[in-house]
């Protein structure tokens, strides 16, 4: 069975600073890795989405990397906002089927 | 597009009262997702549609839990009978292709006394 895990499950940051939220699973047999950003009372937003056979995306100041052999996963953030305050989920996609598992989640908090 | 609607925002019921949360996936989709979102179990998937057509019922909790998609554009979630422990944040995501981005809806926020 497929579990993930996020480290930190909390963070704060001042404004301004670069930051890393990394991303474990235990099944390296992936199809794609997501990073989902959800606000406090709303619905997920997808960030970032990494196939098995990819190292890496970037999409504005977010940068995510995947390592599937070593089942780990990282989103880095430049030059932090207060606006990227939020809970970051990552998800993977097994090989076969539609079913992500999804992380614990990362809370980020910048101040300003 | 307007994104994935969820309806109704919150409920609030007793138990043993019938719950029916609806969900329109966004027009085109071909995939439609229900999740659940609590404290203690994160997000996680109870039931997947591909073309109307449940795929994957494995997180359904129980007999109380029934899903149904009679079209391309309309999903019903339904417990019966409601409990306490099914109080969460119930999630309708959909997508156009396998594997691909999925588009989440903001949720129903279900309290059940």
């Amino acid at each position: 069975k497929q579990e993930v895990t996020q480290i930190p499950a909390a963070l704060s940051v001042p404004e301004g600073e670069n930051l890393v939220l990394n991303c474990s699973f235990t099944d390296s047999a992936i199809y794609n890795l997501q990073w989902f950003r959800q606000d406090p009372g709303k619905g997920l937003t997808s960030l970032l989405l990494i196939q098995s056979s990819q190292r890496e995306q970037t999409s504005g100041r977010l940068n995510a990397s995947l390592d599937k052999s070593s089942g780990r996963s990282t989103l880095y953030i430049a030059a932090s906002q207060p606006g990227d305050s939020a809970t970051y989920l990552c998800a993977v996609r097994p090989g076969s089927g539609d079913k992500l598992t999804f992380g614990t989640g990362t809370r980020l908090a910048v101040r300003p | 597009d307007a994104g994935v609607i969820q309806s109704p925002r919150h409920e609030v019921t007793e138990m043993g009262q019938e719950v029916t949360l609806r969900c329109k996936p966004i027009s085109g989709h071909d995939y439609l997702f229900w999740y659940r979102q609590t404290m203690m179990r994160g997000l996680e998937l109870l039931i997947y549609f591909n073309n109307n057509v449940p795929i994957d019922d494995s997180g359904m909790p129980e007999d109380r839990f029934s899903a149904k998609m009679p079209n391309a554009s309309f999903s019903t979630l339904k417990i019966q009978p409601s409990e306490p422990r099914d109080s969460a944040v119930y999630f309708c995501a959909s997508t156009s292709q396998s594997g691909e981005t999925q588009y989440f809806g903001p949720g129903t926020r279900l309290l059940v006394l």
